[in-house]
């Protein structure tokens, strides 16, 4: 099982459309959590950061259930730009004290159509 | 004020041989975190360093290795050369610590391996 997943889509939406993507993480010792978007070719940009009550961010919003172990993130009306690979990012503890890693999600594809 | 920045943006390399890259972190940032980038895959954890010692090691074999300068700039070293190290290679950085970590980007470097 891989420590970040994430449908990998596309999701191909309508302009003005709700898009929800899920992200389910495995290590109960995740401490941070982030939302990364991905345009073709080009470097991940932070879009946010997660929260334990949820934030939000003008059309986005970001939720973490730690007792599920899933972090989601919400589009509302969906935009031509907003088209690009939205990444799930989880920081973990390593073995070493005061290590960590992050574990990036395969991303999933958003495509919205005019 | 200036992005992380990385050098070169391409490079071509052969099988067997030895590659440096470079990456300077965005002014006032301790930390860098290294990723490897395979197409439709999310970014892969290599190293962070923070402060100059390594901070947290990805599932990397003993060809990868990095250092980080007094000036917080880093260099990341792969050795003996394999087609499978054709890939994006990405550098982040961030404040550093054991704070939230959020990470920013540089455009990455491309390495072919042939």
């Amino acid at each position: 099982r891989k420590e970040v997943e994430q449908d990998p889509g596309p999701f191909n939406v309508p302009e003005g459309a709700t898009v929800a993507f899920n992200c389910t993480y495995s290590n109960s010792a995740s401490q941070s959590f982030f939302w990364y978007r991905q345009d073709c070719r080009k470097e991940p940009k932070l879009l946010m950061s997660v929260y334990s009550s949820g934030n939000e961010d003008g059309r986005f919003t970001a939720q973490l259930n730690r007792a599920s172990q899933y972090i989601s993130l919400l589009i509302r009306d969906s935009k031509l730009s907003d088209s690009a690979t939205y990444l799930c990012v989880v920081k973990v503890k390593s073995v070493v004290p005061g290590t960590y890693k992050y574990i990036f999600g395969t991303g999933t594809r958003l495509k919205v159509l005019a | 004020d200036a992005g992380v920045t990385q050098s070169p943006t391409h490079l071509i390399k052969t099988r067997g041989q030895q590659v440096t890259l470079r990456c300077s972190p965005i002014s006032g940032h301790k930390s860098v975190s290294w990723y490897q980038q395979v197409l439709g895959q999310g970014p892969q954890f290599i190293f962070q360093y923070y402060e100059k010692e390594e901070r947290g090691r990805g599932n990397f074999p003993d060809r990868f290795s990095a250092r980080q300068f007094p000036n917080y700039s880093s260099e990341l070293n792969v050795n003996a050369l394999l087609l499978g190290d054709s890939a994006l290679y990405l550098c982040a950085s961030s404040l550093g610590g054991t704070g939230i970590g959020e990470q920013y980007f540089g455009p990455g470097t491309r390495l072919t391996v042939t």
